[in-house]
């Protein structure tokens, strides 16, 4: 079953404009992991965070960790058309099983 | 991060048959995962597949529907055993511990 939800389910933005995507999870994590999809291909690793964690960057991207409120965000600074992608967040326990997210759809517009 | 193929890559295929899908990895990883997305859905896992040990599956999935094999460190294989059209997905094969990484995925079609 999946571990919880993403908002927006869908999000369509300007090139060059930020997205901001959040993710709720429901049990205790050991990591929790963003993804990208580009229409149902294969899934890109973009980011870990671990559960000490609080924030991290990779590049354009800047993901926070709320454990206390089981939530997550990934920001993306200014966004080009070629980010469009379904992003995925996981988490794992100890035993690195990955529950995904239900997802959300980022479309740029050039 | 380790290089995964899978194949095939898609299929057609009809009811009541089975497909193997292969999972290949260009280096030796311990843990394997095998994931199915249905259409416009999350991913799921199905089963771990550990070499040496048979695989453990998650809760709805069970070893008749879904055989695997796993004889090196290198290469996995999942079956889609008596297909129906509510096994229309993507298939997809993970490798790693901490950080996991994908192969491109199976997309099967069932008539």
């Amino acid at each position: 079953s999946q571990q919880g939800e993403e908002d927006p389910q869908a999000l369509s933005i300007q090139e060059g404009e930020n997205a901001t995507m959040n993710c709720s999870y429901k049990t205790s994590i050991n990591n929790l992991q963003w993804y990208r999809q580009n229409s149902g291909r294969g899934l890109v690793h973009l980011i870990l965070i671990r559960s000490n964690e609080r924030e991290k960057h990779s590049g354009r991207l800047r993901v926070t960790l709320d454990t206390s409120k089981k939530s997550s965000s990934l920001l993306i600074t200014a966004s080009r058309a070629a980010d469009t992608a379904s992003y995925f967040c996981a988490t794992d326990d100890s035993s690195y099983k990955l529950i995904f997210g239900s997802g959300t759809r980022l479309l740029v517009r050039p | 991060s380790a290089v995964i193929s899978q194949k095939p890559s898609r299929d057609i295929c009809q009811r009541g048959t089975s497909l193997t899908i292969q999972c290949q990895v260009d280096s030796q990883v311990t843990m394997m995962f095998w994931y199915r997305q249905q259409p416009g859905q999350s991913l799921t896992l199905i089963a771990t597949a550990n070499q040496g040990s048979e695989a453990t599956y998650e809760s709805g999935f069970v070893i008749d529907k879904f055989p695997i094999s796993r004889p090196n460190l290198t290469f996995s294989t999942l079956t889609v055993s008596n297909m129906s059209p509510e096994d229309s997905s993507i298939y997809l094969c993970s490798v790693g511990a901490e950080t996991q990484y994908f192969g491109p995925g199976t997309r099967l079609l069932v008539l």
